[in-house]
């Protein structure tokens, strides 16, 4: 079944450490998003890529880092700098239409928690 | 700014019906989405509307007024499992989606 993963689905940081969250998808999409859940906010955009070795920041980059390699891969790494970044991160994909329908597939998430 | 707004939280009974309101203000509009999404999972995707009217999907339908900013999600013969969050996202003039906070709506025996 097609689908995207994202690993792990828990997560907990120590301050001062960077961390990796990873999100494949086997869905043969070109576009890939990162997005941060809070709670009482809609979600936020942090990065989105809309083909291989090439991204863009969304409006909440700063303290975070991706990577696109491969077509299928999208890793997200949390740095140190980044102040606040207990949250529930969604990783989602698409194809890329010329209308506005982009139906987003979403990964079941990953819960992130500094201690 | 862009904005949009959702009840936080509604209340219905199994087996009545439910409608989940959506206003929004936007740079341009391509189009409003609604997905549901149960406590500590993935959001799926329920419809979409660009054009005024009503999209009727089974128990589901979604009804969109462009030149009131105004959408609503119907809920028809509720079930137990229809209890989650529903998230309203508009589409702006550049292609990037802006979400509503979502509405958690609890379904009673």
């Amino acid at each position: 079944d097609g689908g995207i993963t994202q690993s792990p689905k828990y997560l907990f940081r120590k301050e001062g450490q960077n961390v990796t969250l990873s999100c494949e998808q086997n869905l043969n999409h070109d576009a890939m998003y990162w997005y941060r859940q809070d709670p009482g906010q809609g979600l936020r955009l942090i990065y989105y890529s809309q083909i291989v070795n090439d991204f863009q920041k969304g409006d909440i980059a700063e303290g975070y880092s991706v990577s696109r390699e491969k077509k299928e891969s999208f890793p997200l790494t949390v740095t140190s700098a980044q102040t606040n970044p207990t949250a529930f991160y969604l990783c989602a994909s698409s194809i890329i239409r010329d209308s506005g329908a982009n139906v987003l597939t979403f990964g079941a998430g990953s819960r992130l928690t500094v201690l | 700014g862009q904005n949009i707004d959702q009840p936080t939280e509604m209340t219905a009974t199994e087996g009545a019906i439910v409608q989940i309101n959506c206003t929004y203000q936007t740079s341009g509009f391509n189009g409003l989405f609604w997905y549901q999404q149960h406590a500590g999972e993935a959001p799926t995707f329920l419809s979409y509307n660009v054009l005024d009217g009503l999209e009727e999907k089974g128990r589901f339908s979604s009804f969109l007024s462009r030149s009131k900013g105004y959408s609503y999600l119907l809920l028809k013969e509720l079930q137990m499992k229809d209890s989650a969050s529903y998230l309203c996202a508009v589409m702006d003039s550049n292609y990037q989606l802006i979400w509503g906070a979502g509405t958690k709506l609890i379904i009673k025996p």
